[in-house]
């Protein structure tokens, strides 16, 4: 089934700004969703269809997908940012979604 | 407001079976196809199964195939998971999520809007 790779941990300073990747093949032909989890919650939406952000998200989260490298980037991070992060698409050959292994997001 | 709220969960020996549950309000429950998303203590999320807004179809992870049963009912607003044949890898906190951006005949082929709070199964002899 279709591989999602994300890398185990990214790490910024306060006010700087994260990016975070979903590698996969040909991922820029899918559409690709990010979840925020935090310590002992649920996950979160963040993003939706790429780059759309739901209601009550800040404007500093955002979203890009092209080639083989989709990216969450998360502007001016803050230190409630810190938490896991995941990407998901729905694999057509497989037929059901499936999820990258996750990228704990460390505020130095 | 929106939630999901799973329960159900317990302590199961290896074979044995659980019945999961979901209780949905704030939405209009059969608008939506729904999910079980599961996550190992200290692992990734792994999608587990899915099903249509009127249970006309439904999904399963290969992990689990032909050892769960994914339901629904309307009329109660809640979602349910039956799981047989329990083994040790099962053990994971079960979520219940509400589908979104998908094709309404076809299981989870877009986003996960709002989650439960989970439930707890551990698989231990």
């Amino acid at each position: 089934s279709y591989v999602l790779t994300q890398p185990p941990s990214v790490s910024v300073a306060p006010g700087q700004t994260a990016r975070i990747t979903c590698g996969g093949n040909n991922i820029g032909s899918k559409i690709v969703h990010w979840y925020q989890q935090k310590p002992g919650q649920a996950p979160v939406l963040v993003v939706y269809d790429d780059s759309d952000r739901p209601s009550g998200i800040p404007e500093r989260f955002s979203g890009s997908n092209s080639g083989n490298t989709a990216t969450l980037t998360i502007s001016r991070v803050e230190a409630g940012d810190e938490a896991d992060y995941y990407c998901q698409v729905w694999d057509s050959s497989s037929d059901h979604p499936v999820f990258g292994g996750g990228t704990k997001l460390t505020v130095l | 407001e929106v939630q999901l709220v799973e329960s159900g969960g317990n302590v199961v020996r290896p074979g044995g079976s659980l019945r999961l549950s979901c209780a949905a309000s704030g939405f209009t429950f059969d608008d939506y196809g729904m999910s079980w998303v599961r996550q190992a203590p200290g692992k990734g999320l792994e999608w587990v199964s899915g099903i249509t807004w009127n249970g006309g179809s439904t999904g399963y992870a290969d992990s689990v195939k032909g050892r769960f049963t994914i339901s629904r009912d309307n009329a109660k607003n809640s979602l349910y998971l039956q799981m047989n044949s329990l083994r040790a890898e099962d053990t994971a906190f079960y979520y219940c999520a509400r589908a979104r951006g998908t094709d309404p005949d076809m299981v989870a082929t877009g986003y996960f809007d709002y989650w439960g709070q989970g439930t707890l199964v551990t698989v231990s002899s």
